[in-house]
């Protein structure tokens, strides 16, 4: 069976920091990979997918990067935090090279100060 | 581009009695997916059920069912036997059939199961 993992579970950082977030993925090849934003009390926001090794799309134009280093792991990035960048952040998988049920890991929570 | 509108920002409902959430979407497209996810505290986001959109008949997951209504754009989530572990968020969501295209997400309805 398939599981995914995220890392760290919760993240307090003061603004203009770096930030890095990473999702694994296990179980499985070639898996489409996505990040998502929550903000408080607010829908998902898709922030980034990725069908491959190497290839992003961006949704959304911010500070935030995306990047795919291997098939099962994604990072979600940034030089610089921002009070903005605040959320939860999710991090889904689907089967590759077909549109499937997207699933999802336990989250992180991001407390820029 | 798609959009998904849930117009029930909170809802309650009686521990055994049965709740019906709605969800309406727009779209061109013929072919695609729709879901209702639950996010409960622990704020991790599971699947609760999925339609296609070219089957007529309703999907049903235990006590979870959807009626879904093509022509109207219409994709409702009825919850039967209520529990207190239902007490979630609830996200309605679409995805087109065609390319890579990743989930479109309404802005939720917050169920909360009374005792």
């Amino acid at each position: 069976s398939q599981t995914i993992h995220q890392w760290p579970a919760t993240l307090v950082q003061p603004v203009g920091s770096p930030l890095s977030l990473e999702c694994t993925v296990e179980g499985t090849s070639n898996p489409n990979l996505y990040w998502y934003r929550q903000a408080a009390g607010r829908g998902l926001q898709l922030l980034f997918y990725s069908v491959g090794i190497g290839q992003i799309s961006s949704e959304v134009p911010q500070n935030l990067s995306a990047s795919r280093p291997q098939d099962r792991q994604f990072i979600l990035s940034s030089k610089k935090l921002l009070l903005s960048d605040s959320g939860f952040y999710l991090c889904a998988w689907s089967f590759g090279g077909a549109q499937e049920t997207q699933y999802f890991g336990p989250g992180t929570r991001l407390l820029v100060l | 581009a798609q959009t998904v509108t849930q117009s029930q920002p909170e809802m309650s409902v009686q521990e055994a009695e049965t709740v019906t959430l709605s969800c309406t979407y727009d779209t061109s497209e013929n072919n695609y997916y729709l879901f209702w996810y639950k996010q409960p505290p622990s704020r991790q986001m599971i699947l609760v059920i999925r339609q296609e959109a070219y089957k007529q008949q309703n999907a049903t997951e235990n006590r979870f069912s959807v009626n879904f209504q093509k022509a109207a754009k219409s994709f409702s989530l009825k919850i039967s036997d209520s529990q207190l572990g239902d007490t979630a968020m609830y996200f309605c969501a679409f995805m087109r059939h065609s390319g890579n295209t990743p989930l479109v997400f309404g802005k939720g309805t917050r169920l909360s199961v009374i005792a």
